[in-house]
């Protein structure tokens, strides 16, 4: 069975300029999830996808962050502008429900890097 | 706001030796926990996910142990390899009704030879 394929594995911007993550998950995983994890912290829930639809995005700093899962398959989350303070491992993953009992397959994550 | 706690944050261990780390969650309202290993530049991958109180899963050499009505639990690691240096992490979710994980801080393990 295929991972969960995650690009760029490295990227490096300055800030305020824009930056887009690309995820493809677990074929038939109903859903998707982005996390951010910061240096020294746990992984962060950004937004979660049932399909096509937000479950939930209450902690995605809309201003700049925006996510889409099209068709229900692959995800893009993008940030723009981009402040230091997004440095940051931005990990996908996904799982065959939303049910607490499934374990999550994660991507490799893209390790941000803002100058 | 709910919260995981992982102790200790980091450990240091030579190959060989037995160690353990701990999970403290909310005890109200539990509904499952899971636990991951994070290699450096590789993907999370789930340990166990567990579910009922006093649940023991083993895999290989690592272990876990829950306590629902206490709100831990214990993952144990047999007979320390090099190439069980990783970050482990424990989440939660928050309720039943298919909301995403909460993770932990993780304790990085890091095993000489």
């Amino acid at each position: 069975e295929a991972g969960v394929a995650q690009s760029p594995r490295y990227k490096i911007i300055e800030k305020r300029q824009s930056v887009a993550f690309w995820c493809n998950p677990i074929s038939g995983h109903a859903t998707l999830y982005w996390y951010q994890q910061i240096l020294g912290q746990g992984p962060k829930l950004l937004i979660q996808f049932q399909n096509n639809g937000v479950v939930d995005d209450s902690q995605l700093p809309k201003d700049r962050f925006s996510a889409e899962r099209l068709k229900g398959v692959d995800s893009t989350l993008k940030i723009q502008p981009a402040k230091l303070e997004d440095s940051a491992v931005y990990l996908c993953a996904s799982s065959p429900s939303s049910g607490t009992r499934d374990g999550y397959t994660f991507g490799s994550g893209t390790r941000l890097t803002v100058v | 706001i709910l919260n995981v706690e992982q102790s200790p944050q980091s450990l240091h261990v030579q190959e060989g030796d037995s160690t353990n780390f701990t999970c403290s969650f909310p005890s109200s309202n539990f509904y499952a926990l899971h636990w991951y290993r994070w290699e450096t530049a590789k993907s999370p991958e789930a340990l166990f996910v567990m579910t009922l109180n006093g649940d023991e899963k083993k895999k290989g050499r690592i272990s876990a142990t829950l306590n629902t009505k206490e709100g831990y639990s214990y993952l144990y690691i047999k007979g320390s390899q090099p190439e069980d240096s990783a970050t482990y992490l424990c989440a939660f979710p928050a309720n039943q009704a298919g909301t995403a994980l909460i993770f932990g801080k993780g304790t990085t393990l890091s095993v000489s030879s």
